[in-house]
């Protein structure tokens, strides 16, 4: 268990829909990542928080947006699903940047199907 | 622009035999880390080992090891002793460049031990 929490594990829904992916760190990171893993895509970084502010953007796409809460749990909205946006969706954590080393650890992962 | 290959989509590999995974990489950042997880069937990523380019030893952990080669840029993952369990998609990932320290994927290779 890496410490890092993600709900739901697993997630319905059809085209057009709205859905939000919920994530928890270990306890004393203040840097969140998200990821998306597909088939075609491989993983993905798409946004990064650290502390509550938003410190990088990836290849997230417009109709996905993110924010970091002061108890520094993060959430991943994502609207007018598509197809193509079926996925396993993933939470990290890390303590921070500052340091070459950064071992990020993942939580379980949401998988999102778009029917 | 940063990029990690790992050319094997797939090997097996006898139970009780070594096996060595492949990855390069490319960067212009002389400060960098490298990093191998591990996803089971199940899913999750799982952290393996880190390599810091500053580091003067080849890092180990436990029945992993990371054959590391600057000058040619590759960062071969060892994995001693196979046992059933180590069945899984294994993926070498470097981290960012800018401040962000996301991680950039390679694209995986698929382990499977024979028994």
């Amino acid at each position: 268990d890496s410490g890092v929490t993600q709900t739901p594990k697993h997630l319905i829904t059809a085209t057009g829909q709205r859905v939000t992916l919920r994530c928890s760190p270990r306890s004393g990171d203040l840097s969140v990542y998200w990821y998306q893993q597909s088939l075609d895509q491989g993983l993905q970084f798409l946004i990064q928080y650290y502390n509550g502010e938003e410190r990088a953007k990836g290849n997230i796409l417009e109709r996905f947006s993110a924010q970091q809460f002061p108890d520094l749990h993060s959430e991943l909205n994502l609207s007018s699903l598509e197809l193509g946006d079926s996925a396993l969706y993933f939470c990290a954590s890390s303590v921070g940047g500052g340091s070459t080393y950064n071992e990020q650890f993942f939580g379980p992962g949401t998988r999102l199907t778009v029917l | 622009a940063q990029k990690i290959t790992q050319t094997q989509p797939g090997m097996f590999v006898q139970e009780k035999e070594a096996v060595t995974l492949d990855c390069t990489y490319d960067t212009s950042d002389p400060s960098y880390g490298l990093f191998w997880y591990k996803q089971p069937s199940s899913g999750e990523m799982i952290f393996l080992i880190y390599q810091g380019s500053y580091d003067q030893q080849n890092a180990t952990e436990g029945r992993y090891s990371l054959n590391f080669q600057k000058a040619r840029k590759s960062a071969n993952l060892v994995i001693s002793a196979s046992q059933l369990g180590d069945s899984a998609m294994y993926f070498c990932a470097m981290r960012g460049e800018d401040s962000s320290y996301k991680l950039i994927f390679g694209s995986g290779t698929r382990l499977l031990v024979r028994p």
